[in-house]
């Protein structure tokens, strides 16, 4: 059964950036999407995008300026990276394994707090 | 956008009870809808998938239904564990959207 797990920095000051990783284990990173889904404390669920194992992205169009997603296929990593934050961008992320068929998320990590202050 | 709006926002119902709640979207995903369960300090967890299709390890209580615009989501008889938050989400194009959420407490 794959496993995902979040880590990074806890804590990010406002115009710096956040860079989050998400390890996967039980399963290779190869013929899937990977997607980052982030939710504000109290509020619902934003997709941030997602990367395929080729290297190709999307983004929300909200976010598309300051949002870098990448692979590490040696390491079985996905990697976020959200520039120039500010107090909106402090959430709990997480990565998703996203349905090679229908795009549902199946797989999820357990959610990393990333908070933005100074 | 592909724009998901959820009604109810909350609801409030008891163990045994059957409910549903709606999906709307704001333009054809087909059956490209999903379902997930959130309880608090928790991952969201897959209930339904491609609109109707049971996840595998969820209990048969669970179903949902639609095409097009409109999906439902029913519990048929509610357990303690149900009370959670629901949400929808289209995975037909991007960027991939979420309904704003459904609480679902116990009366």
């Amino acid at each position: 059964q794959v496993q995902l797990q979040e880590s990074g920095p806890g804590l990010v000051k406002p115009s710096e950036t956040l860079s989050l990783t998400c390890t996967v284990s039980g399963g290779s990173i190869t013929s899937y999407y990977w997607n980052w889904i982030r939710q504000p404390p109290g509020k619902g669920l934003e997709w941030i995008g997602h990367i395929y194992y080729s290297g190709s992205t999307s983004y929300n169009p909200s976010l598309k300026s300051r949002v870098t997603i990448s692979l590490d296929t040696s390491k079985n990593q996905v990697s976020l990276k959200l520039s120039s934050v500010t107090a909106a961008d402090t959430a709990v992320y997480y990565c998703a394994r996203e349905d090679r068929i229908g795009g549902s998320y199946p797989n999820w990590g357990q959610g990393t707090l990333g908070t933005v202050s100074s | 956008d592909i724009q998901m709006t959820q009604s109810p926002s909350s609801l409030s119902a008891s163990v045994g009870d059957r409910v549903t709640i709606t999906c709307r979207a704001s333009q054809s995903v087909s059956t490209y809808l999903n379902w997930y369960q959130q309880k608090p300090g928790k991952a969201p967890k897959l209930l339904i998938y491609a609109a109707s299709s049971l996840q595998s390890g969820v209990p048969s209580r669970f179903s949902g239904r639609g095409s097009g615009t409109d999906f439902t989501l029913t519990i048929s008889s509610l357990q303690p564990e149900d009370f959670a938050t629901y949400y929808c989400q289209q995975s037909y194009s991007s960027p991939r959207t979420f309904g704003q959420g459904t609480k679902l407490a116990i009366k």
